[in-house]
């Protein structure tokens, strides 16, 4: 079974930088996986940050960028803001169709 | 605009059916393929099922594979999830997604609580 493993929680500092990563339980991450990272914040939907590795979505800031570092998909945050403190997701696709999401990693700025 | 509306969510019995409906609307919804996905409370998300564009396949979860079944009516613009044997641990909310190019998805709906309790 295929496990998609990210930090449970990091921290950052205001005006700090931060990578959140996203690996595999065995191999490597890639391009072929096409990661995509979503935020979200308490009560609300997933909104969608990255697709298809570095592609920002419509009207996400270029404060957010995504790239593949070493063997894992990685979302940078740079000049975090109080209102980036929320949970993040990254999900890979496994081909047909098939997503297997990561666990989640919980931004705190502070 | 696009708007996704899941709606059929509610208390029911272990080892009893629920079938959850997501109305889209603002989109060409045949041409989309749609997925499921659910979080259970205080959880991370979990990718459930989809239904390709074309409606030609379905793929499932291992955890709800034979329980679990996505399909559509194209002409009522709904997306159906028939759930049938749930058990405590499917007691999440259940949101829909529109799947986009190059493997990702934009859209999702506001989701609705499916709670299995007896």
């Amino acid at each position: 079974q295929t496990v998609v493993t990210q930090e449970p929680s990091v921290s950052v500092s205001p005006g700090g930088t931060v990578t959140l990563t996203c690996g595999l339980s065995s191999g490597s991450v890639s391009t072929d996986y096409y990661p995509s990272w979503f935020q979200q914040t308490p009560g609300q939907a997933p909104r969608r940050l990255i697709y298809n590795t570095y592609t920002r979505s419509s009207g996400v800031p270029d404060r957010f960028a995504g790239s593949i570092l070493g063997n894992r998909a990685a979302l940078f945050i740079t000049g975090a803001q109080a209102d980036d403190e929320c949970d993040y997701y990254c999900v890979l696709y496994m081909g047909n169709g098939i997503w297997v999401f990561g666990g989640g990693t919980r931004v705190t700025v502070l | 605009q696009v708007q996704l509306v899941e709606s059929g969510g509610g208390v029911v019995q272990p080892g009893r059916s629920l079938r959850l409906s997501c109305t889209a609307s603002g989109f060409p919804f045949s041409r989309y393929g749609m997925h499921w996905v659910r979080q259970a409370p205080g959880k991370g998300l979990e990718w459930v099922a989809v239904m390709w564009h074309d409606g030609s396949q379905q793929y499932y979860g291992d955890s709800v594979r034979g329980r679990f079944t996505v399909y559509r009516d194209i002409s009522k613009n709904t997306l159906y999830l028939q759930m049938n044997s749930l058990r405590g641990d499917d007691t999440a909310v259940y949101y829909c997604v529109r799947a986009t190019e190059l493997h990702s998805a934009d859209f999702w709906g506001q989701g609705t609580l499916v709670t299995v309790s007896s």
